[in-house]
């Protein structure tokens, strides 16, 4: 069974990078022809996709962070990352990594979630 | 500020049926394929329906999509106490080139 599962640090200082890693098992990023991405949810709130990949490195990311994102894969490690430079205090969120169901970036069809971690960007 | 409104609560007893609607636009709904999803609280969300009107697999029979010009609506029957959650609908946005999501609603079953 597919398990997703995020990890990287938990406090972030503002104008820093944000490093975030999702670990993917029971699966595999570069054999299954999937789109993977990563989800943000400030506490309390709604849902904003950032981005999707695919383990060939082709990457969609929402227009509105593209500026400041990267999503990248590691298919030597079944992982892909994310990182977004230049944070503030609105860039605090629980993040997800998600896959999509099916070889299309542009449908919001997650079908598998990781639980999500929590980055506070705070001095 | 989600280009798909939802109302921001939605409420019913035991046994009643609920509807969340998801109003959007040509550029969205009114062109793609809506998702919905559940979150229970303090967990990820989960996927309801696929493609307007399909439900997920194992997702019981009481929860019911649908879609029609730039709107689209979740329906709940026998609504129970273990619904209560958060709902969101999701779809492609042309005009934003990515992939949006409404504002959610917090369904409270009384």
């Amino acid at each position: 069974q597919l398990h997703l599962e995020e990890s990287g640090p938990g406090l972030v200082k503002p104008s820093e990078t944000l490093s975030l890693t999702c670990s993917v098992s029971g699966g595999s990023l570069n054999r299954d022809s999937y789109f993977w991405a990563w989800i943000r949810q400030p506490p309390g709130k709604g849902l904003e996709w950032i981005g999707s990949t695919f383990y060939s490195g082709t990457t969609h990311y929402n227009p509105s962070l593209q500026s400041r994102v990267t999503i990248s894969v590691d298919t030597t490690k079944n992982q892909f990352s994310l990182i977004l430079t230049s944070v503030t205090a609105s860039d605090t969120a629980f993040y997800y990594c998600a896959k999509h169901q099916g070889s299309s970036w542009s449908e919001p069809w997650f079908d598998t979630w990781g639980q999500g971690t929590l980055v506070t960007v705070a001095s | 500020q989600s280009v798909l409104t939802q109302p921001p609560s939605a409420s019913g007893t035991p046994g009643q049926t609920v509807t969340i609607s998801c109003s959007g636009s040509f550029s969205n709904i009114g062109s793609h394929s809506v998702y919905w999803y559940q979150q229970l609280p303090g967990t990820a969300p989960k996927l309801l329906i696929y493609r307007s009107d399909q439900r997920s697999s194992g997702v019981p029979d009481r929860f019911s999509a649908s879609k029609s010009g730039d709107s689209a609506s979740l329906a709940i029957s026998g609504l129970r106490s273990e619904d209560e959650a958060h709902f969101f609908c999701a779809v492609l946005d042309d005009t934003l080139r990515g992939l949006v999501f409404g504002g959610g609603t917090q369904l409270t079953v009384l």
